[in-house]
Formats: structure tokens, sequence, C-alpha cells
């Protein structure tokens, strides 16, 4: 199986913009998902098919991506973004993979 | 509303077994594949087991395979996962989640279920 390199940590100042990189082999091939995780809940699919964002979900989310690097961009960040975020991706063979996880902490 | 609701979780000794449920509402169950994604205590995520819409398709991660079996009852909308020969490291929360259209993401999540390994 592969993997999904993520930087453990991030921080940012409310109203600056948090970027949080997902490095691996496969994904110029397979999209790239992401998640936010606040402590105690459920993860939420914050973007789908590496630049969607699902209905509810704020526009200050987006996604890129370039080669083997997927970036989530979080524009204008805001305090209750504070959390753990996490990139997935999946290949045809019914195999998930979940990148380890950024905590971004708002200052 | 979209609703999925785990249960089953709890206490059991090394080499125990133990059946997860997920209770599903809101949707077409079985046009759907359905997964279970587990998280060890402070800890990231980690993808288990998936089904296909009709049950006719398992995937497990290598993790599990040979241990756990994923199952559904397309009458009832209901996800089962049977856990034997459980390990220390199974412990974590177990996540039922609802695949995507495209089969290739989770949208929707349980709250979570709650297993502990331990003598």
């Amino acid at each position: 199986s592969y993997e999904l390199t993520q930087p453990p940590s991030v921080s940012v100042s409310p109203g600056q913009t948090a970027r949080i990189t997902c490095s691996g082999d496969a994904l110029p091939k397979q999209y790239a998902y992401w998640y936010q995780q606040k402590p105690g809940q459920a993860p939420v699919l914050v973007i789908y098919q590496d630049n969607e964002r699902p209905s509810g979900i704020p526009e200050r989310f987006s996604g890129s991506g370039s080669g083997t690097t997927v970036t989530l961009t979080i524009s204008g960040v805001q305090a209750e973004d504070e959390a753990d975020y996490y990139c997935q991706s999946a290949d045809s063979s019914g195999t998930y993979v979940f990148g380890s996880g950024t905590k971004v902490t708002v200052l | 509303e979209v609703q999925l609701l785990e249960s089953g979780g709890g206490l059991v000794q090394p080499g125990g077994s133990l059946r997860l449920s997920c209770a599903a509402s809101g949707f077409t169950f079985s046009s759907y594949a359905m997964s279970w994604v587990r998280q060890a205590p402070g800890k990231g995520l980690e993808w288990v087991s998936t089904i296909s819409g009709t049950g006719g398709s398992t995937y497990y991660a290598d993790s599990v395979k040979g241990r756990f079996t994923i199952s559904r009852d397309n009458f009832k909308n209901t996800l089962y996962l049977q856990m034997n020969s459980l390990r220390a490291e199974d412990t974590a929360v177990y996540y039922c989640a609802k695949t995507t259209g495209d089969g290739f993401a989770f949208d929707i999540w349980g709250q979570g279920t709650m297993v502990t390994v331990s003598s």
C-alpha cells in the first residue's frame, strides 16, 4: 500500500491563510479528499475530488494539486477552523489511505 | 436527515469477539457502499473495511484481514462488523461511514463507538 504524508502541525493567525500539504506518489493518478475533525467529533468531508466543496462547507475552504502534492487552503482562517485535517485517497482495488493528519492551530 | 448510528462497542479481552452495528436512515442504503474507519486514542484515522451496495464485494485493510468480517442487511438498513481474535492494537473508536457516489471517499459519518481490548 502507499502512504500520504502531511506536516504534523500548522499555525496561523486569524484572518490569514492556512495551507496544508499532502504528498503521495499515487496522487497524480487518484483524487484527493480532505476531512476536518474537531476534538470528540466525527470527521467531516470538506473537499472531494481534489477541489470540490460539499454543500454547507464555507467557500474559504479550497483544494488544489500539482504532481504528487495536493493542498488544502483555508482562506481568512477563523477560530472555529482549529481542528485536525486529514487527506485521503483510494485506488480502484478498494483500498483507502489516510494521511497522518495535520493539527491546525489558530493563534 | 441522513444519519448513521453505531452500537455494540465495549470492553473485551484479548482474543475475544465483538459485533458492531450501524443503523442507517435518510438515504437509499442499498445504493451505496459502506465502510468502517477506526481511530486509536490520540491517533489518526485508519480505514478498516468496505462493502459494496449489494454486499457482493468486500475489502479489508491488511491489519484486520482474516479476523474481521463486514456485512450488511439491506432490508434492515444496517451495516455490521464482526471482529474476532481481537488484539490490544484494535482498541479504537470505530466509525461507520457512507461511501461517496464515486466510491472513493466517505461523506457521512456516524458518531463512533468505542472498542477497548484489554485484560
